[in-house]
């Protein structure tokens, strides 16, 4: 099956600085993909939708430029938490449709997910 | 927005067991997707439901999307201690009520555990 992949796994950084979470497709191509956070013992919440070429979208209440979104190819998707605190400790996972999906019966194939630790 | 309830939170149940859990929904959905979560790990994809009415298998596990598209269940037999895990329901909603294309909408999860 299609196979997605996040790195790092897991990080933790000191409060201020900024971090960079890589979400892969590694055998499919991906215009969307999806970034998702997740509070422990809590559901997945989608944060933004990444297009490739153009801006992400935003979900409502997720600040834009404190999670920076660049999709810079048909098979990378980043999120940069800029001047990160330790509120925006989470879970990270991100999600990618295959190439040609249309929104209706093909699914999303989830990363593993990067753990974030601010201090 | 829409919301999914997902119930029951957790379950304890013995090895052997059948087990039962269910998302409902207050508007109507185009998709139930039915995942698993280890901890540490993204979800993994367990049954995708695409019509109502169907009904699907994947080994153990057998799920169903409510004729009314308002809801669906996913049933585990015979369970294994590898089973636990959180089982999380998803769902597309339909884009007239404001769903995003693709956008899934997560119940809470389903903590399931298994005594040996």
């Amino acid at each position: 099956g299609a196979v997605v992949s996040q790195h790092p796994s897991r990080v933790i950084c000191k409060s201020g600085t900024s971090v960079k979470i890589e979400c892969r497709s590694l055998d499919f191509q991906a215009t969307t993909m999806f970034w998702y956070r997740q509070f422990p013992k809590k559901s997945l919440m989608l944060m933004a939708t990444s297009n490739e070429g153009s801006k992400a979208t935003y979900e409502q209440g997720v600040e834009k430029d404190k999670f920076l979104i660049n999709h810079a190819s048909l098979t990378l998707s980043t999120l940069t938490v800029t001047s990160a605190h330790p509120e925006d400790s989470s879970f990270y996972i991100c999600s990618a449709p295959p190439l040609g999906w249309g929104g209706g019966t093909d699914t999303q194939y989830f990363g593993p997910g990067t753990r974030l630790t601010v201090l | 927005g829409q919301q999914l309830n997902q119930s029951p939170q957790s379950m304890f149940i013995q090895e052997g067991e059948d087990v039962s859990m269910n998302c409902t929904s207050s508007s109507i959905f185009n998709t139930w997707l039915w995942y698993k979560q280890d901890p540490g790990e993204g979800p993994v994809l367990l049954i995708a439901l695409y019509k109502a009415g169907e009904l699907t298998s994947n080994g153990r596990l057998t799920a169903q999307f409510g004729i009314t598209r308002k809801d669906s269940f996913l049933n585990i037999s015979a369970s294994i201690p590898s089973d636990v895990g959180i089982y999380f329901c998803a769902g597309r909603p339909l884009l007239i009520y404001g769903g995003s294309q693709g956008n899934l909408i997560f119940g809470k999860g389903t903590k399931l555990s298994v005594k040996p």
